[in-house]
């Protein structure tokens, strides 16, 4: 299909791991991103990794790519309630400069 | 990473009338991209401005509703024409630098609400 998706919705309490999955369209994408839009803010590029890797980590961001799935995940340790947002997955596709969105997943933090 | 900003955050517009959307970049860039988010939904390409030539169009979005400028390697803008309650949305540009890691950084968004 053409579209990246995203489950809607996650909840977590506050200290657990949180994990944002997405699934992707095109198996020669080049990089894959993760971004993160507060309420009422644009959009901020948390972290990306490019398709030759399978796994990037970045404090506590740990990002997970299966390209025989065409499988990306998002793994937040320790969320803290300013970890509360919506967080997108975006795929580059050879022959086009821009990016395309999943739709969005909004991640709650429990305190 | 470039620092992008848009001018206005937001504005209320009536029926029929226009809103043009300013995107200033601290840093040169060949392509700019502008995004409709609409209420509760993902990112939309809307067209890619590219200095010195006419912006290329995504598929629903014509010239005429959206037309673009891109005078230098700086700056863009975007005009919402002859608003309708549907064009409700936050509009955002979106650059991509030309050292080539594929990241994109995008403006903080214009937030449009037409009554």
């Amino acid at each position: 299909g053409e579209d990246v998706e995203q489950s809607l919705f996650l909840s977590v309490r506050e200290g657990d791991s949180s994990v944002i999955n997405c699934t992707y369209t095109d198996s020669s994408s080049t990089y894959l991103y993760w971004y993160k839009q507060e309420p009422g803010a644009g959009l901020q590029l948390l972290t990306y990794i490019f398709s030759n890797m399978d796994m990037k980590q970045d404090q506590r961001l740990t990002v997970l790519l299966n390209k025989k799935d065409k499988h990306l995940s998002l793994r937040i340790a320790d969320t803290q309630t300013g970890d509360s947002a919506i967080y997108f997955c975006a795929e580059s596709r050879p022959g086009a400069n821009n990016l395309f969105f999943g739709t969005g997943t909004r991640l709650t933090v429990i305190p | 990473s470039a620092v992008i900003s848009q001018k206005p955050s937001r504005d209320i517009c009536q029926r029929g009338t226009s809103l043009t959307i300013q995107c200033q970049v601290d840093s040169q860039v060949t392509m700019m991209f502008w995004y409709r988010q609409q209420p509760g939904q993902s990112l939309t390409l809307i067209a890619t401005a590219n200095q010195g030539s006419e912006a290329t169009y995504e598929s629903g979005f014509v010239i005429d509703k959206f037309p673009i400028s891109r005078p230098n390697l700086t700056f863009s803008t975007l005009t919402v024409s002859n608003m309708s309650p549907e064009d409700s949305s936050i509009y955002l540009c979106s650059v991509d630098p030309p050292y080539g890691r594929g990241e994109q950084f995008f403006g903080p968004g214009t937030r449009l609400t037409v009554l």
